[in-house]
């Protein structure tokens, strides 16, 4: 079955530092792999995806993740964060040919001035 | 890019009553809809998923009685929480999957029972 765990709870960055948001994932073939936001009493965005090709993927807001195959990793990287990133992070996971979504516990991202 | 609808976005409720949540796909057609639970600070945890034109499949541990998931067209799942109580106080978000393989969210409803 896969999985996704991300490590770190909650991480708190000063604005305008660089943030790194960590994400490995259990599955034995190449998934789908997604980094969603979520702000307080709101829904799921979409931050960014990767399915296939370049490890780089480019998303909104300033966001950008890379795919590491032999490290089973997908972490959300951003060089330079701003207040109205706060929010909680979530990376995903789901197979080929399965609609279902496997979601890490989160973290909740804290910027201070 | 497409759009899910979730409504009502808060809901206080008497315990023993029932409330339903819609969820719409408002610019394409959901064949399918997830329906999560989000307890505070916590991740999402899948409940069920609903097909059009077909029954609901439960994950387990979650009872079909007490959440009853109608999905009458390609553009409508509604989740009912019957009879319910304050443990059933939750986040609950739904989520269409889109052709482009990924899934468009609801905006989520708080449900508070009293």
């Amino acid at each position: 079955a896969q999985s996704v765990t991300q490590p770190d709870i909650h991480i708190t960055v000063s604005e305008g530092a660089s943030l790194e948001l960590r994400c490995n994932y259990s599955y034995g073939a190449t998934p789908y792999l997604f980094w969603y936001v979520q702000s307080p009493g709101q829904g799921l965005q979409l931050l960014l995806k990767y399915f296939s090709g370049d490890t780089l993927v480019q998303g909104i807001k300033g966001f950008e993740a890379e795919f590491k195959r032999s490290q089973s990793s997908f972490n959300l990287r951003k060089p330079s964060v701003h207040w109205s990133d706060a929010a909680e992070y979530f990376c995903a996971v789901r197979s080929f040919g399965n609609e279902k979504l496997t979601f890490g516990t989160g973290t909740r991202l804290t910027i201070i001035p | 890019g497409a759009v899910v609808s979730q409504h009502p976005s808060r809901v206080i409720c008497k315990s023993g009553t029932s409330v339903k949540i819609e969820c719409r796909s408002l610019d394409f057609q959901a064949t399918t809809m997830f329906w999560y639970r989000q307890f505070p600070k916590q991740s999402l945890m899948l409940m069920a998923t609903s097909n059009e034109g077909s029954k609901a499949t439960y994950e387990q541990g979650v009872e079909k009685d007490k959440f009853l998931i109608n999905h009458a067209s390609l553009t409508l799942s509604t989740l009912t929480v019957t009879s319910a109580h304050p443990e059933d106080s939750s986040f609950y978000i739904c989520s269409a999957p889109a052709d482009t393989h990924e899934a468009f969210f609801g905006q989520g409803t708080r449900l508070t029972v009293v």
